[in-house]
């Protein structure tokens, strides 16, 4: 079945440095990667994702990027702000499901 | 609109008794999950409806069971409460967006402690 590996588990950064984090899935049957972000006691809300038929896709300061052949997408914000400190999770689609990796904890530092 | 909703916000429960936590959604969405998370380790499915009148297991289903009771609904139970058993709750719908790719939305939680 499918796996989601995500790194790191937290990162610290300067506020307008850029961010970037990592995941890997095992499914090649997988086609949808949605990235969610989850503040302290709220719920995950979807912030981008990326299907499979392209390889970037951009938002503002948030990038997502998709290696098919070697199973990799990235997260990549640019000029960070407070109020971008959550915890960030990727996912995968694996049928009718959704498999999460067990998210970064992003730390914008002043 | 009010998107996806769960009830109770907040619920303590004693080692042994049961209790039901109730999902719906207004969106039209065919597809409902449950997920728990603990700390460290993201979202893991429970169970999941396809559909109305299908369910299947994910990750995690011991202890628990669910009832997709109409298209809107999907409750989950337990029947006899352990300390594993403390987390938060998420539901969530998808909506199935061309080719079945899906784009999930959650509802607000529960926070569950099982003493």
């Amino acid at each position: 079945g499918e796996n989601v590996e995500q790194h790191p588990s937290t990162l610290s950064v300067q506020e307008g440095d850029s961010a970037v984090i990592k995941c890997t899935y095992s499914d090649s049957a997988s086609n949808y990667f949605p990235w969610y972000k989850q503040e302290l006691g709220k719920r995950p809300q979807l912030i981008i994702d990326i299907r499979s038929n392209v390889g970037e896709k951009k938002d503002q300061r948030i990038a997502v990027t998709l290696n098919k052949t070697a199973k990799h997408f990235s997260l990549h914000i640019t000029e960070t702000q407070p109020e971008d400190s959550a915890v960030y999770f990727c996912a995968a689609n694996r049928d009718d499901k959704i498999i999460f990796g067990k998210g970064t904890r992003l730390h914008i530092l002043p | 609109n009010a998107g996806v909703t769960q009830t109770p916000k907040f619920q303590v429960l004693k080692t042994g008794q049961s209790m039901t936590l109730q999902c719906a959604q207004d969106m039209n969405h065919n597809s409902m999950y449950w997920y728990r998370q603990d700390p460290g380790m993201g979202l893991r499915l429970i169970y999941y409806s396809a559909s109305e009148g299908t369910t299947d297991k994910g990750e995690v289903p011991n202890g628990y069971n669910v009832s997709r009771l109409n298209k809107r609904e999907f409750s989950l139970r337990l029947e006899s409460a352990a300390p594993s058993q403390t987390s938060v709750y998420f539901c969530a719908s998808t909506s199935s967006v061309q080719g079945g790719i899906y784009e999930q939305y959650f509802g607000p939680g529960t926070r569950l402690t099982v003493t």
